[in-house]
């Protein structure tokens, strides 16, 4: 199975601050890579797919990067509704596993 | 809309069954893949598996295989998770999600408390 190492597991930042989030692949996974949002007591969201593409209705101060094992998830002028934990998952040969998570508090 | 409406909470006793359910609606349910998903309280997400609502051919993870088994009704877009012998490790919410080019839409998920 392919693991997902994301990190960092916490961190807390001010509103405008800017914030990189990063999950690094145990082999190669081709861009075949997600990023989500989880809001406590809610259904994952979906921000980005394919490494870089942003998902439907996503603000634009999201945005995602990377390749082969190394990806990140980069979060501009934090805005205090970005709070929560995101996760990653990739899906290039299954099972499709996610990351750890990453709980992102708000100073 | 696109939308994922998954039936209520269950409490049930370990060794016992259940059926959670994720009713489709808003765009056709033959064409994306639907998966499931495990989040144990404050913890991770796993992947469980997937199904393919045209042909019903699953793919599980292996750490659910016997565990979990995933069927679909295309009379009703509905798409069902039944798991079976369950113990405390598997008090958990759970949830189904659409894949198109990731899991795009997602239930409200399915809390299942497994308690004597």
């Amino acid at each position: 199975d392919i693991q997902m190492t994301q990190s960092p597991a916490s961190l807390s930042v001010s509103v405008g601050e800017t914030v990189t989030i990063t999950c690094r692949a145990s082999e190669n996974i081709y861009s075949n890579l997600a990023w989500y949002q989880q809001k406590q007591g809610k259904s994952p969201q979906l921000l980005v797919y394919a490494a870089t593409n942003l998902a439907d209705g996503v603000p634009s101060r999201f945005s995602g990067s990377g390749s082969g094992t190394q990806y990140s998830l980069k979060i501009n002028s934090l805005q205090s509704e970005d709070f929560g934990s995101y996760y990653c998952q990739h899906f290039w040969g299954t099972p499709w596993t996610f990351g750890g998570g990453t709980k992102l508090e708000i100073k | 809309e696109v939308q994922l409406q998954q039936s209520g909470p269950e409490l049930v006793k370990p060794g016992a069954s259940v059926k959670i359910s994720c009713k489709a609606s808003g765009y056709s349910f033959t064409g994306y893949f639907m998966n499931w998903v495990k989040q144990s309280h404050g913890k991770s997400l796993e992947w469980i598996g997937r199904i393919n609502p045209y042909n019903g051919d699953t793919f599980y993870n292996q750490k659910f295989k016997g565990k979990a088994t995933l069927t679909v009704d295309k009379s009703s877009s509905t798409a069902h998770m039944e798991l079976l012998s369950l113990t405390s490790e598997d008090s958990a919410v759970y949830y189904c999600g659409r894949y198109g080019a990731a899991m795009d839409y997602w239930g409200q998920g399915t809390s299942v408390t497994v308690s004597s």
